[in-house]
């Protein structure tokens, strides 16, 4: 597609039931990370994938969270038993290069997926 | 390991005014910064970016940013605001190889 794609545009679940956030990246770009965003606790990174490699699960804030990324394509982010603090807009981005910032690694960001737990 | 440090949370400048939002970075060696910018319920679109291969960078919508490593400092600059410029600003650095860490971010408002 055009750019980074991700549904729903917004959740609103009760506390203890599972979501599932899906992003679809630019084609052809190999890395695909989820960020965070909180209020007040600004940008969080959660987990990055480059092409097949193990994921860079070190930002994830609790076993309660999980991702997976099909295909070197398609992602998606779990959460189970959900809190309301995990109330934010969760932020998926694609970008071609392996270096986060480096020669084509410019991160292409979807609009987010709002997520309210009540 | 790098950071950024946005020193304002909140500007707020009149249409046809200069916009001034500051950045402050921390690294033992020359860094890569961007700025990324964020309009309401809208995802982050990157402004500009700066690779060492020039101190002064030209980004979209008229923007720019000055590298200056003796002020350790990447502040981005408008010349003269529009209403559409009024979004929320990030400085951003890389964390190590794989990801990017996010300044807390600077709220702009622009009056008419």
């Amino acid at each position: 597609g055009a750019g980074v794609s991700q549904s729903p545009s917004n959740k609103v679940t009760e506390k203890g039931k599972d979501v599932e956030l899906r992003c679809d990246p630019i084609s052809g770009h190999t890395a695909l990370y989820w960020y965070r965003q909180s209020l007040g606790q600004g940008l969080e990174f959660l987990i990055y994938f480059q092409g097949n490699s193990a994921p860079d699960k070190s930002g994830l804030p609790s076993d309660r969270f999980s991702a997976e990324r099909t295909g070197g394509s398609v992602s998606t982010l779990t959460i189970q038993r959900t809190q309301q603090e995990d109330s934010a807009v969760y932020l998926c981005a694609s970008s071609l290069g392996r270096l986060a910032g480096g020669p084509g690694g410019e991160l292409f960001f979807g609009e987010g997926s709002r997520l309210t737990v009540l | 390991a790098q950071s950024v440090t946005q020193l304002d949370s909140h500007v707020s400048v009149s249409e046809g005014t200069p916009v001034l939002l500051r950045c402050n970075y921390s690294s033992s060696y020359s860094p890569s910064l961007f700025w990324y910018v964020q309009h309401p319920n809208k995802g982050l679109q990157l402004l500009l970016k700066y690779t060492s291969a020039a101190t002064l960078v030209k980004g979209i919508n008229g923007f720019e940013a000055e590298f200056k490593k003796s002020e350790t400092s990447f502040h981005l600059t408008k010349p003269s605001a529009h209403m559409s410029d009024a979004a929320e600003y990030f400085c951003v650095s890389p964390t190590g190889r794989r990801a990017l860490t996010f300044g807390s971010g600077t709220r702009l408002q622009v009056q008419p």
